[in-house]
């Protein structure tokens, strides 16, 4: 079946601008993570759902940044007002139950000018 | 919050021989390890995971030991190949947590 998919590939934005990145997690997947992967670094927790529990938003670095996750299917995040250290890669990964494999998506490489 | 440290960031070797990554992890209710690889440009693959109530796992040439009592799990890749050259990582989770925790990542070059 599909795997988790991720729009757009790549964002070039300048600074001051919001940029918002979708994920399309596995079909009936109920936990969807999202992390930060900037150039040559490890991956960087940022948000967590799983269901209809409140989402674990420990990880986002400062309020500049949020994320949703509609019907329990398609999440969004959002970054207002970027600034040039938001670049990186942003990658979405779904996994049902929670504690099984993390299916990531491709990433969307978000350049900030 | 759960900690994880990989050990080493850069590993060099010669085809053919072994390679061994290790990690350890500060948080005693983490009970699921997996290891992912991450090719060049590409996203990041399970590639084998152990539960905390075994001591050791392994898929043809990978094998993945761990020791709850010491907080510390290794991935051993045997007969190493050109194509196993990337980056892999390891993580740690709380099963009922969902939230895993992430090492920084070890680059493996396999030289022919």
């Amino acid at each position: 079946g599909a795997g988790v998919s991720q729009s757009p590939s790549n964002k070039v934005t300048e600074k001051g601008k919001d940029v918002e990145l979708r994920c399309d997690p596995i079909s009936g997947h109920t936990a969807l993570y999202w992390y930060r992967q900037s150039l040559g670094q490890g991956l960087e927790f940022l948000i967590y759902f799983q269901g209809n529990s409140a989402p674990d938003k420990s990880g986002l670095p400062s309020d500049r940044f949020s994320a949703e996750r509609t019907g329990g299917s398609v999440s969004t995040l959002t970054i207002q007002r970027t600034q040039q250290e938001d670049s990186a890669v942003y990658l979405c990964a779904s996994t049902d139950p929670p504690y099984n494999e993390q299916f990531f998506g491709p990433g969307t490489r978000l350049t900030v000018l | 919050g759960e900690n994880v440290e990989q050990h080493p960031s850069t590993l060099s070797v010669q085809e053919g021989d072994s390679a061994v990554i290790k990690c350890t992890y500060s948080d005693s209710a983490s009970n699921y390890f997996p290891w992912y690889k991450q090719e060049l440009g590409k996203r990041p693959q399970l590639i084998i995971d152990i539960r905390s109530n075994v001591g050791e796992k392994k898929d043809q040439r990978i094998a993945v030991t761990l020791n709850k009592t010491a907080k510390h799990f290794s991935l051993h890749i045997t007969e190493t190949q050109p194509e196993d050259s990337a980056v892999y990582f390891c993580a740690a989770r709380e099963t009922n947590a969902g939230k895993s925790t992430f090492g920084d990542g070890t680059t493996l070059t396999v030289k022919p």
